[in-house]
């Protein structure tokens, strides 16, 4: 079955780090990534997703590159700041008409000032 | 206003008491879920709808029923709750099947079963 394995945390930053989530997957076929982001006493929302190979997507100035060779779809950003702080979780889709999401585990990022 | 809602917002019962979590949505999405979340456990999809008179099992539903009422609602019955019950529960909806389509989450419910 699908399955999304999601780097141990939580992750504490210094404002302005330089911020890598890893993130691997287990799916059939052609999956769609998406990493969401929950935000204290919040819902999950979208933060950027990539439906085929090698595609980027980005938003907030966080990155990631839908990687099929390695499985991956690690998170990036260059220079965190304290309002990034939350929950972060790496999910699939694993495409069709009757798809639904497959989601890690979350982790938890603390930015201090 | 949000579009999912979700009543109640923090909910404290006992051991086999019957409660219900609603959720209402005014995106006009055809398809709805209820999730729950556990530390370190992510989320579970507990049942999904794809439309008023489709409803289906996910990966953890034993223990609960839903009922979707309308296109707008849908909600989630646990007939004798029990304290591993006590979760983080979402609702979300999306527009279609698309495997690209966003689920948009409601705010959630904080179950504690005593």
């Amino acid at each position: 079955g699908n399955s999304v394995t999601q780097m141990e945390g939580p992750v504490t930053l210094s404002e302005e780090a330089f911020l890598t989530i890893n993130c691997t997957y287990t799916a059939t076929g052609y999956p769609s990534l998406f990493w969401y982001v929950q935000y204290p006493g919040e819902g999950l929302q979208l933060l950027l997703k990539a439906t085929k190979a090698d595609d980027k997507g980005s938003n907030k100035g966080f990155e990631a590159t839908y990687r099929k060779e390695t499985t991956s779809f690690h998170l990036e950003k260059g220079s965190v700041q304290v309002s990034d702080s939350a929950v972060y979780f790496c999910a699939l889709s694993d495409g069709g008409a009757n798809s639904k999401l497959t989601f890690g585990k979350g982790i938890t990022l603390s930015v201090r000032p | 206003d949000a579009d999912v809602t979700q009543t109640p917002r923090n909910r404290i019962t006992k051991t086999g008491k019957r409660i219900m979590l609603e959720c209402s949505q005014t995106k006009g999405h055809d398809r709805m879920y209820w999730y729950r979340q556990d530390p370190g456990l992510g989320l579970r999809l507990i049942y999904y709808s794809f439309d008023v008179k489709d409803i289906n099992k996910g990966e953890i539903s034993d223990g609960y029923s839903v009922s979707r009422q309308a296109q707008a609602k849908f909600s989630l019955s646990l007939e004798s709750a029990i304290p591993n019950q006590t979760a983080l529960y979402f609702c979300a909806t999306s527009a279609s099947g698309r495997s690209t389509d966003t689920q948009y989450f409601g705010p959630g419910t904080r179950l504690t079963v005593l």
